[in-house]
C-alpha cells in the first residue's frame, strides 16, 4: 500500500460546527504532516508530528487541533472556524522527518466554511 | 533561511512542443530539489528529487531537471509534451541541515498544454 488516504473528499460547515478530518497511511512512515492550500497557491505547512509527537506547529490558530492517535493515522479536529478557513487541506507522510526525504501526498480535503 | 521562486506562473504550450518550466532557489546551506505536480482537484505527487549525485535528474513520463548550482537554478524540461501534461507545478526545496523536513515551495506554474 504505498498511499495516503483521507476522509472526507468534501465538507461543509457552518462556523460553529466541530467536525474532523481523518488522514491515514500504512507505509510504515513515522513523519506526518498537515497542510493547508488555497486556490491557486503553494501547499502551507501547519503541522508535523513525528514518530507521532507533534514536531512543527506553524502558528496555526487554536481552532486547529491536530492529533495523532498512532503511527497510521491523523486527524484534524475543527471548530469555530472561519469562511477565510475555506480550503483544500492536504496530509502528507514521510519515511522520516528529513529533508531528503520524499512527502506522499493525499488527495486532499475540500473544506468549505458557510 | 530558503526561498524558491518559480519564474512563470502559467506557460501555454501546444501539444508536442517542448516546454521549461523554471526554478530559481535561494539559500545559505546546500539543499535537496524537488519537482512536485499536482492535477486538477488532487494532491500533489513527486515528479522528481535531486539529492546529491548526477546533476540531471529524470521522471518515468519524460520529464527531466537539472541541478545548476553556479546558477542556483532546477529548471524542468520536457522534449514533447501531451495533454495529460496539463497540470500545476511546484518546485520546492528543503535544507539539509534543518532535519525539519519542511519543503519550502514555490508559487507554482500552470502548464496549459493545447491541442
Amino acid at each position: 500500500d504505498t498511499e495516503v488516504t483521507q476522509t472526507p473528499k468534501h465538507l461543509v460547515m457552518g462556523m460553529t460546527n466541530k467536525k474532523s478530518l481523518k488522514c491515514e497511511q500504512h507505509m510504515g512512515h513515522r513523519a506526518m504532516y498537515w497542510y493547508k492550500q488555497k486556490a491557486k497557491k503553494p501547499p502551507e505547512l501547519m503541522f508535523v508530528y513525528s514518530y507521532e509527537k507533534l514536531s512543527i506547529n506553524e502558528s496555526v490558530p487554536s481552532r486547529f487541533s491536530p492529533e495523532c492517535p498512532n503511527s497510521s493515522l491523523l486527524n484534524l479536529h475543527l471548530h469555530a472556524l472561519q469562511p477565510e478557513d475555506s480550503a483544500l487541506y492536504l496530509c502528507a507522510s514521510s519515511v522520516r522527518q528529513a529533508g531528503w526525504n520524499e512527502q506522499f501526498f493525499g488527495p486532499g480535503t475540500r473544506l468549505t466554511v458557510l | 533561511a530558503q526561498s524558491v521562486t518559480q519564474l512563470d506562473s502559467q506557460v501555454p504550450v501546444f501539444e508536442e512542443a517542448p516546454v521549461e518550466l523554471r526554478c530559481n532557489y535561494s539559500s545559505s546551506v546546500s539543499v535537496y530539489l524537488f519537482w512536485y505536480v499536482q492535477y486538477p482537484n488532487q494532491g500533489l505527487q513527486l515528479l522528481l528529487k535531486y539529492l546529491s549525485g548526477s546533476t540531471l535528474v529524470e521522471s518515468i513520463n519524460g520529464f527531466e531537471a537539472e541541478f545548476n548550482k553556479s546558477q542556483t537554478s532546477f529548471h524542468l524540461r520536457k522534449p514533447s509534451v501531451h495533454i495529460s501534461d496539463t497540470a500545476e507545478y511546484f518546485c520546492a526545496v528543503s535544507g539539509h541541515s534543518s532535519n525539519t523536513g519542511k519543503l519550502i515551495f514555490g508559487q507554482g506554474t500552470t502548464l496549459q498544454v493545447k491541442p
